[in-house]
């Protein structure tokens, strides 16, 4: 599979401040680059996705940016609250079409 | 709906048994993954099947055989289980292969192998 790198593993923030992960990826003909969730117990569950034909995708709280010719791309948590603690994981799809995924980053909102 | 469920949640087995971890989607989806998730290394995949009647092996496929049973049902078994097979097994769905299709997880098995 496909090398992805993720960072930081793991992220502490106050309550109503912003949390950014970034991740990096080796292949450059990669174009789908999905964002999981997964809260204490249960499976992950897509949040955001961005493919390669956009720079920047946002859903009320939450945005993704991608810059292909970095080959990295980055989830922006703005506001965050005490739900907003999981795990989060990023993806890239590689060339034989199969999901590659990051290690990982754990958030913990502090109320 | 309910979208895609595993059994059973939680399993302990000892060294040398074997098991099957059962995975079953009811959203249509033609291509069916199994997972596993290690402390610090995201998710492997073990084996998928991109259609049904096909399987295909994944990243980590040793010590363990799949079933794609029908559309809706995609078994994984592992025939002789090894400590190292502890883990957290996922299962997932997706409406085709294509590589923008997004993948929905089932909720999991946390497998013990003592």
């Amino acid at each position: 599979g496909e090398n992805v790198e993720q960072h930081p593993s793991t992220l502490s923030v106050q309550e109503g401040d912003s949390a950014v992960i970034k991740c990096t990826y080796s292949d450059s003909a990669s174009n789908y680059f999905p964002w999981y969730k997964q809260e204490l117990g249960k499976g992950p569950q897509l949040i955001i996705d961005i493919r390669s034909n956009v720079g920047e995708k946002k859903d009320q709280r939450i945005a993704v940016t991608l810059n292909k010719t970095a080959k990295h791309f980055s989830l922006h948590i703005t506001e965050t609250q005490p739900e907003d603690s999981a795990v989060y994981f990023c993806a890239v799809t590689s060339n034989d079409y199969k999901l590659s995924f990051g290690a990982g980053t754990t958030v913990t909102v502090r109320a | 709906n309910a979208g895609v469920t595993q059994t059973p949640k939680f399993q302990v087995l000892k060294t040398g048994q074997s098991m099957t971890l059962q995975c079953a989607q009811d959203m249509n989806h033609n291509s069916m993954y199994w997972y596993r998730q290690d402390p610090g290394m995201g998710l492997r995949l073990i084996y998928y099947s991109a259609s049904e009647g096909t399987t295909d092996k994944g990243e980590v496929p040793n010590g363990y055989n799949v079933s794609r049973l029908n559309k809706r049902e995609f078994s994984l078994r592992l025939e002789s289980a090894a400590p190292s097979q502890t883990s957290v097994y996922f299962c997932a769905g997706q409406r085709g292969q294509g590589r923008t299709d997004t993948q929905y997880f089932g909720p999991g098995t946390r497998l013990t192998v003592l």
